[in-house]
């Protein structure tokens, strides 16, 4: 069975500085790999995905993860962060063939402070 | 206009009361979720269906039955609510083709509080 671990519960970060979120996953089979966010009273909005082919991925607002297949991970960065991107972040597995059904880690808490 | 819409936003109800949450869509997709956050935990599957005749349990199926009334609507009922099912309830759908391929479209959530 897949399993997310998000590394982090909680980031606090000053405004302009780089963010890293970390996620592990663990399958034993091929994934598809995503990055949702939810802001503060608001449903969860994609960032972005990994299906397949280069394993940089660029998503909305700045966003890029890295699909690492040896260390089965999918860091999230941003090199230069604002006061909106305060949100909790989500990172989420399918594998391929379970029709789309979504795994998901515990959530980062990222706080940018000013 | 909202593509993935949930009603109530917010309920607070009574041990032991029976309570259905409802999700509709207009995004044409095929396959809906349901799904519960609680702080800490990430979200959880409780049940999906990936056409209207078609529906499955998720991870924490117990304590919930859902409906796919039809293409557009899914609905998640607690025959009987309990205190620890307190949390935020998420609707989602997806599709199979094209540029959206494999990304689920999430709802407002609606926040059930169970005294």
């Amino acid at each position: 069975a897949q399993s997310v671990t998000q590394l982090d519960s909680q980031v606090p970060v000053f405004e302009e500085a780089p963010v890293e979120l970390r996620c592990n996953y663990s399958s034993s089979v091929s994934v598809y790999l995503f990055w949702y966010v939810q802001y503060p009273n608001q449903g969860l909005q994609l960032l972005l995905k990994y299906l397949s082919g280069s394993t940089l991925v660029k998503g909305i607002n700045g966003f890029e993860a890295e699909f690492n297949k040896s260390q089965t991970s999918f860091h999230l960065r941003k090199p230069s962060v604002h006061i909106s991107d305060t949100a909790e972040y989500f990172c989420a597995v399918s594998e391929v063939a379970s029709y789309g059904k979504l795994t998901f880690g515990q959530g980062t808490i990222l706080t940018v402070h000013p | 206009d909202a593509d993935v819409t949930q009603t109530p936003r917010n309920r607070i109800t009574k041990t032991g009361k029976r309570i259905m949450l409802e999700c509709s869509q207009t995004k044409g997709h095929d396959r809906m979720y349901w799904y519960r956050q609680d702080p800490g935990l990430g979200l959880r599957l409780i049940y999906y269906s990936f056409d209207v005749k078609d529906i499955n349990k998720g991870e924490i199926s117990d304590g919930y039955s859902v409906s796919r009334q039809a293409q557009a609507k899914f609905s998640l009922s607690l025959e009987s609510a309990i205190p620890n099912q307190t949390a935020l309830y998420f609707c989602a759908t997806s599709d199979f083709r094209g540029d959206y391929y494999n990304e689920q479209f999430f709802g407002p959530g609606t926040r059930l509080t169970v005294l």
